[in-house]
């Protein structure tokens, strides 16, 4: 019930183009959902994450759809840029509780 | 605001050594989470500190222990190695307030064990 699934496990999209991970969780107590972006040798970083009292956020190219009766949320990025590639992570959490990560997926974007 | 720190980067150590990693957290945030990071595995959860009390605690054996000290600086050690041990070991910190969730990842340790 603490895992979080992530599709797919690899991704390649032309410059320009939408790309889009998804991620299933089954804990209904999770409250904060996160995406993470990875680059070789580099920690996780924040990019987005939204809470389930909405179904959609956007900042700037990403947006998190979110669908609490499905327990599913995915990440859009749009026009996407080779500077986009890299390994990207959803989470899910319960404040006072510790984070759970799926898989991730890695992205490629060609130009 | 500087970010997560760690150190060292790198470290190569042998079969049975022991070893340990530092966490500068961000100043102000309380909270600081270990993970270790695989291919195979992903983001595997070790231990978090808060107010240097270790408060959640992932499936790892005794050999992984952590601590915190009261600038929240944390550190995290691990006895005995395993050749399965080599990972990148991520330390991440967060405020830990009521409606704040945000974590924030340091670059990671990079740990060869041969």
């Amino acid at each position: 019930q603490q895992q979080v699934k992530q599709s797919p496990q690899s991704l390649i999209v032309q410059k320009g183009g939408i790309s889009i991970i998804n991620c299933a969780y089954e804990n209904t107590a999770f409250d904060y959902f996160p995406w993470y972006q990875q680059f070789p040798g580099k920690g996780p970083a924040l990019l987005i994450a939204i809470r389930p009292d909405v179904s959609e956020k956007k900042e700037g190219r990403f947006t998190i759809s979110f669908n609490k009766s499905a327990k599913q949320f995915s990440l859009h990025i749009m026009d996407s840029q080779p500077g986009d590639s890299a390994t990207y992570f959803c989470a899910a959490n319960t404040y006072g509780q510790n984070f759970v990560f799926g898989p991730g997926t890695r992205l490629s974007v060609l130009p | 605001k500087a970010g997560v720190t760690q150190t060292p980067r790198y470290l190569i150590k042998t079969r049975g050594q022991q070893v340990t990693l530092s966490c500068s957290p961000i100043s102000g945030h309380r909270s600081v989470s270990w993970y270790q990071q695989t291919p195979g595995q992903g983001l595997q959860f070790l231990f978090e500190y808060f107010s240097e009390t270790q408060r959640n605690k992932g499936n790892f054996p005794g050999r992984f222990s952590g601590r915190q000290f009261s600038n929240s600086r944390s550190e995290m050690n691990v006895s005995t190695l395993e050749l399965g041990d080599s990972a990148l070991y991520l330390c991440a910190s967060s405020l830990r307030t009521s409606g704040s969730n945000e974590q924030f990842f340091g670059p990671g340790t990079r740990l060869t064990v041969l």
